[in-house]
């Protein structure tokens, strides 16, 4: 069964600074891999994912993400934090062979210092 | 011209009480999901519909029962709520049997039993 593992549930880092949000998987095969952002009150909204290809993948927001088979991992990384991305960060992994379901870690909620 | 839109965005209700839950996509897709986010943020499939037929039903009770009457509609029926179903709601659709594909997510309804 796919699993994903978010080991940070709080970090807090100032603004300006940069981020990196840790997300490990686990996936009988080659992963679709997606993160997430969760504003309060809000919606789900994608920031990148990977399929295949450049294990390097930019998304929105100035966010990336580096895809390491070796580590089974997918880091989230921004090189300058804003205030307005504190959020929750939620890193998941789809199924291709069960409708696309989404299998989400548990989340990592970011806070900025100013 | 939302996407993925769910209605009530806010539902309180008494325990014991039958509630739906509505959920609409203009995406064009195939398949369509409800997730389920507890107060500790987690999110974990419920079901999964693609053209209108059921393909995954995770360990969730028979009180709750999708309803696909459209591929652009899949709402939530849930019978004699109880208090442990207070949480946020989330629908969400995708393209499914296409590897580059992503889920858009409603904004969630926050069902409140009391």
């Amino acid at each position: 069964a796919q699993s994903v593992t978010q080991p940070d549930i709080h970090i807090t880092v100032s603004e300006g600074a940069s981020l990196e949000l840790r997300c490990n998987y686990s996936y009988g095969a080659t992963p679709y891999l997606f993160w997430y952002v969760q504003s309060p009150g809000q919606g789900l909204q994608l920031l990148l994912k990977y399929f295949s290809g450049d294990t390097l993948v930019q998304g929105i927001k100035g966010f990336e993400a580096e895809f390491k088979r070796s580590q089974s991992s997918f880091n989230l990384r921004k090189p300058s934090v804003h205030w307005s991305d504190a959020a929750e960060y939620f890193c998941a992994v789809g199924n291709n062979n069960a409708g696309n379901m989404l299998t989400f870690g548990g989340g990592t909620r970011l806070m900025v210092k100013p | 011209d939302t996407a993925v839109s769910q209605t009530p965005k806010y539902l309180v209700t008494q325990m014991g009480n039958d509630k739906s839950i509505k959920c609409e996509q203009n995406l064009g897709h195939d398949t369509m999901y409800w997730y389920k986010q507890d107060s500790k943020k987690f999110l974990k499939i419920m079901f999964s519909y693609n053209n209108k037929e059921l393909i995954i039903n995770e360990t969730v009770p028979n009180r709750f029962s999708p309803k696909s009457p459209d591929k652009a509609h899949l709402n939530l029926h849930i019978n004699s709520l109880e208090l442990g179903d207070s949480a946020v709601y989330f629908c969400a659709s995708s393209q499914a049997g296409t590897a580059n594909t992503e889920a858009f997510f409603g904004q969630g309804t926050r069902l409140t039993v009391v």
